[in-house]
Order: C-alpha cells, then sequence, then structure tokens
C-alpha cells in the first residue's frame, strides 16, 4: 500500500528556521516525483515545487515560492523535506506532499498535511 | 502562467442529482488536466487525469471530458459523501503548474 506520512503540526515564531518531512512507504521512492502543495486556511491550492528523489538535482520550483523555501530528500530513507530558513506569518498554512509518476503527471497519492502556524 | 477558471463557484444539489463542474484554462493544456475532490479537514483525492480516465478506486459516476481549454467533471448520481470541493489542475505547463480556486457542492 502506497503510503506518504508527513511529520506533526508545528508552532513557530517569525524569523525561526522549520524542516517538516514527508516520508514515503510502499512503492519505489526514487523512482516517483514527490512535490510540495500549499494550502493557507480557508483557500485553494497552490504548487510549491517538485524533485525527483532518484536524482536530488532535478528540483524545480514555482516562481512564488523560488527563494523562499527549499525541497530537499533523501532517498536513503524515503523521505523528501520542505524546510524555511526565515518563517513569517504569511506562511501560516496546510503543507501537503504528493507523489506524482512523471514530471507530466497528477499526483496520484497525498500526504495528510502538516499545519504550520507561525504567530509570535 | 496558466490561469484556471472554475464554474460555478457553489453548486446546490439534491441527493441523487447529476452535477456538472465546468474548469477552463488560459491557454491549451491539452489532455493534461485533472480533477481532485477535498472534504473538509482531508488532503485532496486525484479523482481524474488525463481529463477523461478515472483513478483507481474511483466509481462510475464520477466522469471527465474536454481537451485543450474547456474541460467537465460530472458526477451522475450525487451520493451524501460526493459533498466537498472540487479542484481542476492543469500538468502541462511548469513552472508553475496551476490548480483551479475550486467549484464546492453543497446540498440544496
Amino acid at each position: 500500500e502506497v503510503q506518504l506520512v508527513q511529520s506533526g503540526a508545528e508552532v513557530k515564531k517569525p524569523g525561526e528556521s522549520l524542516k517538516i518531512s514527508c516520508k514515503g512507504s510502499g512503492y519505489s521512492f526514487s523512482s516517483y516525483w514527490i512535490g510540495w502543495v500549499r494550502q493557507m486556511p480557508g483557500k485553494g491550492l497552490e504548487w510549491m515545487g517538485i524533485i525527483f528523489p532518484g536524482d536530488s538535482d532535478t528540483t524545480k520550483y514555482s516562481p512564488s515560492f523560488q527563494g523562499q523555501v527549499t525541497i530537499s530528500a533523501d532517498k536513503s530513507i524515503s523521505t523528501a523535506y520542505l524546510q524555511w530558513s526565515s518563517l513569517k506569518a504569511s506562511d501560516t498554512a496546510m503543507y501537503y506532499c504528493a507523489r506524482r509518476w512523471g514530471f507530466i503527471a497528477p499526483a496520484d497519492y497525498w500526504g495528510q498535511g502538516t499545519l504550520v502556524t507561525v504567530s509570535s | 502562467e496558466i490561469v484556471m477558471t472554475q464554474s460555478p463557484a457553489t453548486l446546490s444539489v439534491s441527493p441523487g442529482e447529476r452535477a456538472t463542474l465546468s474548469c477552463r484554462a488560459s491557454q491549451s493544456v491539452t489532455s493534461n488536466l485533472a480533477w481532485y475532490q477535498q472534504k473538509p479537514g482531508q488532503a485532496p483525492r486525484l479523482l481524474i487525469y488525463g481529463a477523461s480516465n478515472r483513478a483507481t478506486g474511483i466509481p462510475a459516476r464520477f466522469s471527465g471530458s474536454g481537451s485543450g481549454t474547456e474541460f467537465t467533471l460530472t458526477i451522475s448520481s450525487l451520493q451524501s459523501e460526493d459533498f466537498a470541493v472540487y479542484y481542476c489542475q492543469q500538468y502541462n505547463n511548469w513552472p508553475p503548474n496551476t490548480f483551479g480556486p475550486g467549484t464546492k457542492v453543497d446540498i440544496k
């Protein structure tokens, strides 16, 4: 059974750093793309970026998120990451990881989501 | 960036009725269009990919059609578990792969 299990909810202060994770199981982690999707409170879905764990140099960002976050993966432990170096209140959102079978492909499996709250 | 629009924003339907949701792209995305269902407090779930292919385990009452810039999701006979928000998403062009704003299907 394919599963993506994300790390737990986080409460942080503005300016703090954060790294959240997404662990894949039940499939060949290195052979599928993993992406991150943001959903701000009461709002829609936004692709942030995607990575191919089989070649972690292959990472692509949406323009709105380029330079704001870093996406990485460790194929040895089947885990993808999303990190911030300096959080802002506007980063408060639910973050989902999602698997894609190709670069031009939909997201067929999703993690349960990680709620990030940034507040002073 | 390709802009996706969805109509209507809210659709009120009685159980057992048919629901038709529309999605439009600002330029052609060929057939690289997916539909997702999201219920409150849950992650999105893939329903349709390639504009008209049902994802694994999706009931036959869900169907998709269209290509280019105009797409439709049809739910032939709404069940209680189908009341949710539905998003279309193009994956033909990156960056980025854009979602529509969603259509909320609620109980009439």
